[in-house]
This record gives C-alpha cells, sequence and structure tokens, in this order.
C-alpha cells in the first residue's frame, strides 16, 4: 500500500517568511495529492490539491509542487501571517480511489 | 449550511465497553469515511462506504465495525474497547464526481 513521509514535523518562521512542507509518496500509482490545513481544536479543511498531470499549481499566497519521478511533492506559502499557524497535512491516493494515506503532519508556527 | 456532525463530541469509557460513534451529513454526499488522528501519525483510515450497500476496510479496520444505515449516516463501532483505542475519530464524506473530502468536528475517545 502507500506510504506518505512528511517533513519537517514542525517549522518555526517569522511573519512574512516562506514556509516550505514536503512530502514523499511510495505508490507511483498516485495520482492525487491533496493538503489539508487543521487549526488547534478544528477539523481539517482542503487548502489545494494537485493531479499528476500537472507540475504546479498556485492558489494567492499557497501553492503546491510535483515531482512525479522522484515521488514527492511541496508545499509553499509565502509572505506567511499569525493565521497561517496550524497543522499541515499531505495525502496521496489514485485518483477516486478512496483509501487516501496521509502524512504525519507538520505544526507550522509564525511568529508575530 | 450543508454539513457533518458527529455525536458525541467526547467520551469517556471504560475497557470492554462497546461504543458507538455516529456521523451524520446533509451535504448530499454519496461517499462517507472513518479516521482516526494520534499525535505524530496524522489521520489514518478505518473504514470507507460508496454508498449505503458498499462497505470497505481501510488502512486499521481491525478492532471496528462500522454500519451505513443511510445515505446520510454512517456510525462506528468498538465492540470492546481498549486503551490503544483512545484517540480523536473524525468522519469524513466526498462527492463521487470530486475529490474534496469533508470532515465532521470529531469525537474525542478516551479509553480507561
Amino acid at each position: 500500500g502507500e506510504n506518505v513521509e512528511q517533513h519537517p514535523s514542525t517549522l518555526s518562521v517569522q511573519e512574512g517568511d516562506s514556509a516550505v512542507i514536503k512530502c514523499t509518496y511510495s505508490d507511483s500509482a498516485s495520482n492525487y495529492f491533496p493538503w489539508y490545513k487543521q487549526e488547534l481544536g478544528k477539523r481539517p479543511q482542503l487548502i489545494i490539491d494537485i493531479r499528476s498531470n500537472v507540475g504546479e499549481k498556485k492558489d494567492q499566497r499557497i501553492a503546491v509542487t510535483l515531482n512525479k519521478t522522484a515521488k514527492h511533492f511541496s508545499l509553499h506559502i509565502t509572505e506567511t501571517q499569525p493565521e497561517d499557524s496550524a497543522v499541515y497535512f499531505c495525502a496521496a491516493r489514485q485518483y477516486n480511489n478512496n483509501d487516501m494515506r496521509f502524512g504525519a503532519g507538520t505544526r507550522l508556527t509564525v511568529k508575530p | 449550511d450543508a454539513d457533518v456532525t458527529q455525536t458525541p463530541r467526547n467520551r469517556i469509557t471504560k475497557t470492554g465497553k462497546r461504543i458507538m460513534l455516529e456521523c451524520s451529513q446533509t451535504k448530499g454526499h454519496d461517499r462517507m469515511y472513518w479516521y482516526r488522528q494520534d499525535p505524530g501519525l496524522g489521520l489514518r483510515l478505518i473504514y470507507y462506504s460508496f454508498d449505503v450497500k458498499d462497505i470497505n476496510k481501510g488502512e486499521i479496520s481491525d478492532g471496528y465495525s462500522v454500519s451505513r444505515q443511510a445515505q446520510a449516516k454512517f456510525s462506528l463501532s468498538l465492540e470492546s474497547a481498549i486503551p490503544n483505542q483512545t484517540a480523536l475519530y473524525f468522519c469524513a464524506t466526498s462527492d463521487s464526481d470530486r475529490n474534496e473530502q469533508f470532515f465532521g468536528p470529531g469525537t474525542r475517545l478516551t479509553v480507561l
């Protein structure tokens, strides 16, 4: 089955700096890669996702890049703000297959 | 607003007790999921269901069972709870035409 590894487990940045979180996956058949944000005491919410037919996707201050050859994908947050502080999870699965595997999470702290 | 709800939100029980966690949704989605979240382990899939007559095991189904009573309801049972089932449990839903999963607020279960 799929195995997803996520790094780092914790990340602290100064407000306005960029943050990068990286994930690797093991199953070359995986072709859907979402990122979820979970604020303290709240439910996870999808912030961005990418399918394997594209290498990069952007949505305002967040972007995701995918390297299928190396089997890794990354979340980039630019101009970080205190409200970006949360735990971020990456995940991977085959498109329309419901057995999605999550990374262990990255706790991002943005210091004002 | 259409939503995913879980009951109870918190539960403390003793080893050996039977526990049922319930999930309801008003999103009209056909797919429903149960995950558990443990610190440092991310979200792990327990069971998922494509529709009322479809139930599938996830990554960690041992010790759990589920019932899809209706399109809008998906319950998770622990037949004989044990302490290592102490965790935060999330229900999620998705539409068959889209990949995004929408999570409920979570149920914090403690088994003493």
